[in-house]
């Protein structure tokens, strides 16, 4: 029982495509996060939702669209992929009382 | 902004032996939280250990340990007892009363058999 899920694993794709990271989590958390680890294994903050509103969003391109149609998911959509945007996604989410972030196993997302 | 640094890109040591990973960390927060994470080659992110500002006693997880050192912004995972599994890529990170998580660069850790 994965706590906090995302699909697909691994995505290939080309320039020019639109494309969605799937992010489930079945722990009742109320706050999810999008990162972005990038290939020196910087991770940085994307996005942050609390209760399908979104709190955070960096310096991200409007490429990016969060969307959360309820508390258990975040999914990230992407827009007219480039080659900079190929990175591991990570999903998390972390419940209001408690300290730590759990994450996702990671999604890593190559544009050729 | 709060910034998380690493200060070390690799570190190697000798199974069973002990290793110390270094974090510094900028805040102008009262109220915080650290963690270091582990992330081995599966890619997932793992918790270590946490650490409350508020709390002066380093926490401690079997053989994982920090020194905290509020002062100096300081925050160092010690490992005793090294082993072949401990092998990842450790992040210290921050988060910040607003509960947004920060992220040093990582330092990847080596065990030698």
């Amino acid at each position: 029982d994965t706590a906090v899920s995302q699909t697909p694993k691994y995505l290939v794709t080309q320039m020019g495509n639109d494309k969605s990271i799937k992010c489930e989590q079945n722990l009742g958390h109320d706050t999810m996060y999008w990162y972005k680890q990038d290939s020196k294994k910087f991770l940085k903050i994307m996005f942050s939702y609390n209760n399908k509103e979104l709190i955070i969003n960096e310096t991200v391109p409007n490429r990016f669209s969060p969307k959360s149609p309820d508390k258990a998911h975040l999914n990230l959509h992407i827009n007219s992929l480039e080659l900079g945007d190929s990175a591991v996604y990570f999903c998390a989410s972390r419940p209001a009382k408690s300290t730590e972030a759990f994450f996702g196993q990671g999604t890593r997302l190559t544009v050729v | 902004a709060q910034t998380v640094t690493q200060s070390q890109p690799e570190m190697s040591v000798q199974e069973a032996e002990t290793v110390t990973l270094s974090c510094t960390y900028d805040t102008s927060e009262s109220d915080y939280y650290l963690f270091w994470y582990k992330q081995p080659p599966s890619r997932q992110m793992i918790l270590v250990i946490r650490q409350e500002a508020y709390k002066q006693q380093n926490a401690t997880e079997n053989r994982f340990s920090v020194n905290f050192q509020k002062a100096a912004k300081s925050f160092s995972l010690k490992i005793s007892d090294s082993q072949l599994g401990d092998a990842a890529m450790y992040f210290c990170a921050y988060r910040s009363a607003g509960n947004q998580f920060y992220f040093g660069t990582g330092t990847s850790l080596t065990v030698i058999p």
